[in-house]
């Protein structure tokens, strides 16, 4: 069956430093691949997409991510955390019709 | 319109009553979802329209849920006989093709007291 695992519902990191979030899936095919987030009491905002090509995509505000089939996963990475980064992430995997999301990682940042 | 425009933002209403909210999507987006985010829940699929397609109500979680999609625009999503259960923020967002994500609007709040 089809899901998509956040394993860290909550992470904290300091201003200033490095950010990985993680995402796993599980899906017959390769699906498309997508984080999006959402900042407190707004709508969601896609930080960037992966349907083929080079693994590694870049994507708004500075965030990253990376395919890696063997281990069917699609972390978020950021090299520096901004305060304005705290929000909550959802990795959302799927085709067309069927699109599945993530049960989000809060993400705090401390000063 | 410039992004996709739900309404209303917030609605709060009596347990059992009916209850209607709108999705106006971005102009030309064929394909229009609606997913339910319930508290530090992550976002649970409704229903999904593309075009003049069958709709896929795979995810509605009861008969008392239903939606349409008018002149494959506008959407109503309507809860009849509400429980407090179905207290969540309503996300619809809509999209061209799915290989360029989805655009998602900021939500109705529904409260059922």
């Amino acid at each position: 069956a089809q899901s998509v695992t956040q394993p860290d519902i909550h992470i904290t990191v300091s201003e200033g430093a490095s950010l990985e979030l993680r995402c796993n899936y599980s899906y017959g095919a390769t699906p498309y691949l997508f984080w999006y987030v959402q900042s407190p009491g707004q709508g969601l905002q896609l930080l960037l997409k992966y349907f083929s090509g080079d693994t590694l995509v870049q994507g708004i505000k500075g965030f990253e991510a990376e395919f890696k089939r063997s281990q069917s996963s699609f972390n978020l990475r950021k090299p520096s955390v901004h305060w304005s980064d705290a929000a909550e992430y959802f990795c959302a995997v799927g085709t067309w019709s069927d699109m599945r999301f993530g049960a989000g990682t809060r993400l705090t940042v401390k000063p | 319109g410039a992004g996709v425009s739900q309404s209303p933002s917030n609605k709060v209403t009596e347990k059992g009553k009916d209850v209607e909210l709108r999705c106006d999507p971005i102009s030309g987006h064929t394909a229009l979802y609606w997913y339910r985010q319930s508290l530090g829940q992550g976002l649970e699929f409704l229903i999904y329209f593309q075009g003049n397609s069958a709709p896929d109500k795979s995810g509605l979680p009861s008969d008392r849920f239903s939606a349409e999609r008018t002149g494959g625009s506008v959407s109503t999503l309507t809860i009849q006989r509400t429980q407090q259960e179905d207290s969540a923020v309503y996300l619809c967002a809509s999209s061209l093709d799915s290989a360029y994500g989805y655009t998602f609007g900021s939500g109705t709040r529904l409260t059922v007291v």
